[in-house]
């Protein structure tokens, strides 16, 4: 069974800095790009960020471009999302998701970790 | 970039009624289109892949149509699990969502 897991998220100040993690589980973890895509309290789904299968590609939406970085460890089934410089309009509940390919069609999601920013 | 709008944002609907949400592109994006469903305090579900493709384990009453700007969603014979929200989403962008409601 295909399976992706989010930890790290928690309650942080403005300023300051966490890790997401997204750990996978029932397939070839190497094959597969993923997503990051945040939703705020009563928003809608934005995309944050992604990761190519070997790491050796990432991209990032223009509101968190220069304070995210998004990286994975094949070795480790496991992709990381280190948000920096936080701000109150990140506060979210953030997945991650398994791309599909043609179309990135987001196939599989993570039950999301929520970060909290707030003094 | 290319923007993703819905319409309408939200309506109400009765079981067993057929419902339609429209979802269109700022420019063409061929069959670049997916559709997903979302449950309150849930991750999204994909629904349908390149516009018209019915992912896996969803029922047949769902369906997707359309090509450059302009795409549909309907759901036949709408459900009692069916109200929730529903966004499109084409590669980083999605749409603002569609919220499906009981009248």
């Amino acid at each position: 069974e295909v399976q992706l897991v989010e930890s790290g998220g928690g309650l942080v100040q403005p300023g300051g800095s966490l890790r997401l993690s997204c750990t996978a589980s029932g397939f070839t973890f190497s094959d597969f790009w993923i997503h990051w895509v945040r939703q705020g309290p009563g928003k809608g789904l934005v995309w944050v960020s992604h990761i190519r299968s070997d790491g050796s590609g990432t991209a990032y939406a223009d509101s968190v471009k220069g304070r995210f970085t998004v990286s994975r460890d094949n070795t480790k089934n496991t992709v990381f999302l280190q948000m920096d410089s936080l701000r109150a309009e990140d506060t979210a509940v953030y997945y991650c998701a398994r791309d599909e390919g043609f179309s990135t069609p987001l196939g599989y999601w993570g039950q999301g970790a929520l970060v909290t920013v707030s003094s | 970039d290319i923007q993703m709008t819905q319409s309408p944002s939200s309506l109400s609907a009765s079981v067993g009624d057929r419902v339609t949400i429209t979802c269109r592109a700022s420019q063409s994006i061929s069959s670049h289109l997916n559709w997903y469903q979302q449950k309150s305090g849930k991750a999204p579900k994909l629904l349908i892949y390149t516009a018209s493709n019915l992912q896996n384990g969803v029922p047949s009453r769902f369906s997707g149509s359309g090509s450059g700007t302009d795409f549909t969603l309907t759901i036949n014979s709408l459900q009692p699990e069916d109200f929730a929200t529903y966004y499109c989403q084409h590669s980083a962008s999605f749409g603002p969502g569609t919220r499906v409601e009981i009248k």
